[in-house]
């Protein structure tokens, strides 16, 4: 069971936008940075979006986070057979005095 | 380039011990902390711990389950991050990542595999 709690899986056409969304609380999303990452299959993490809303140079500006109290989402707009991969949303929790993560969103472009 | 570059990871029994490291490039690592994230297989991304730097007296937090049994150094002079495992379970079996902490993780290397079995 994780801290952060992410949709197992989301999915979408070609061109469409998609949200995944990121629920945590008062210790954790609510009062530290949130950060996003996509695991493409058989690779490491790659940083997508770093203190809630910003992007990495490199990182489509099709991408883009968002905080709003204990909730984050990660908005990929104009989607593509690329963006197929699992995403993490993650943050610092001070009750656990630990980083925690989501469980991870499987998008699926159909 | 920024990189980091994991090894040490292999087959333990269960009960053994191993120690992974990571090698850094491309950046100051000494003004950095520095995280171990893993990853078993099929599942989700898990916190390790983390090291702080020589400004904050190399200190360390872990993750619950781990606390005790893991242990993060680092040498600052080799711009290398280490993890001691002891006392290892089946669970621990896992993809092992070495991070960079910048207020969160912003580099991750390409992990290494431990397999802990009989």
């Amino acid at each position: 069971q994780s801290v952060l709690t992410q949709p197992p899986s989301a999915s979408g056409t070609p061109g469409q936008r998609v949200t995944i969304s990121c629920s945590g609380s008062s210790s954790n999303i609510e009062t530290n940075y949130v950060y996003w990452y996509q695991q493409l299959p058989g690779t490491a993490p790659k940083l997508l979006i770093y203190r809630s809303n910003r992007r990495p140079s490199g990182v489509p500006d099709r991408f883009s986070g968002s905080k709003s109290g204990t909730s984050a989402s990660l908005a990929i707009s104009g989607l593509r057979s690329e963006d197929e991969a699992d995403y993490y949303c993650a943050s610092w929790d001070d009750s656990l005095s630990g980083r925690v993560f989501g469980g991870g969103t499987k998008l699926t472009v159909l | 380039e920024v990189q980091l570059v994991e090894s040490g990871g292999g087959l333990v029994q269960p009960g053994g011990s191993l120690r992974l490291s990571c090698a850094a490039f491309g950046f100051s690592f000494s003004d950095y902390y520095m995280d171990w994230v893993r990853q078993a297989p099929g599942k989700g991304l898990e916190w390790v711990g983390r090291i702080r730097n020589k400004g904050e007296s190399y200190t360390t937090e872990y993750a619950a389950s781990m606390k005790g049994r893991f242990t993060i150094s680092r040498d600052d002079s080799k711009n290398s991050l280490y993890l001691q495992m002891d006392s290892l379970k089946i669970e621990d079996t896992a993809v092992y990542y070495c991070a960079r902490d910048n207020y969160g993780v912003d580099v991750w290397g390409q992990g290494t595999t431990v397999t802990v079995s009989s």
